[in-house]
């Protein structure tokens, strides 16, 4: 398995370009999430789902889109980036088990940042 | 609001000694990770504690949650330089896979 992968690794955006993160997992992992992590914070949740069709905001949803078409795929857009976008991005896939111990997998992040 | 609040921010190591983590959270909680994170790297699962009184260790590294008190800790025995990075603590209360981090620890274990 290639576990959670995520393109491109580095992208450097102009403020008002649109762009489009690639995130993928073969797990068969129902959930899945995406994060920003920004110097000194921990990562913050931006949109998350819980299968094909379904996706909702988490905490910081602002100037993001997501759509989750199949169950491998969550792609997460940015509609017209600004310099408060410069972060780096994971994406994660939970794994639900029957113990209740769900671990996340995360991808190896994308480095964005906006001039 | 939930939070998740780890303290120290910051921790410096010295070979050999034995350091405690702390994280605190403001509301219940299915379960509580703990990650390590190295620079420029992605974060590494090391626990994952469900029920109150919960212990799980790993070599140098052990973990506890106490979900009367909302707290976690994450013991660090003998620290060596390996350890050096940073921890976080995060919380799933909605089991749903939507995580409420901790801002982290930096550890640097120094000689």
């Amino acid at each position: 398995n290639a576990g959670v992968t995520q393109t491109p690794k580095f992208q450097v955006l102009k403020t008002g370009q649109s762009m489009t993160l690639q995130c993928a997992q073969d797990m068969n992992h129902e959930y899945m999430s995406w994060y920003r992590q920004d110097p000194g914070m921990g990562l913050r949740l931006i949109h998350y789902s819980v299968g094909a069709g379904i996706t909702d905001q988490g905490e910081v949803p602002n100037g993001y889109n997501v759509s989750r078409s199949t169950t491998e795929d969550f792609p997460l857009r940015l509609l017209s980036a600004a310099p408060s976008q410069t972060s780096v991005y994971f994406c994660a896939s939970t794994q639900i088990s029957g113990t209740g111990e769900h671990e996340q997998f995360f991808g190896p992040g994308t480095r964005l940042t906006v001039l | 609001e939930l939070k998740v609040e780890q303290n120290p921010l910051f921790l410096s190591m010295q070979e050999g000694k034995n350091y405690t983590i702390y994280c605190n959270y403001s509301t219940t909680s299915d379960r509580l990770y703990w990650y390590r994170q190295d620079p420029g790297k992605s974060l590494e699962s090391l626990f994952v504690l469900l029920s109150n009184g919960a212990v799980k260790q790993e070599g140098r590294l052990m973990a506890s949650l106490d979900t009367k008190a909302r707290l976690s800790t994450l013991h660090i025995t003998a620290a060596v330089h390996d350890l050096s990075a940073t921890y976080f603590c995060a919380v799933d209360p909605d089991s749903w896979g939507k995580l409420q981090f901790g801002a982290g620890t930096q550890v640097v274990v120094t000689p």
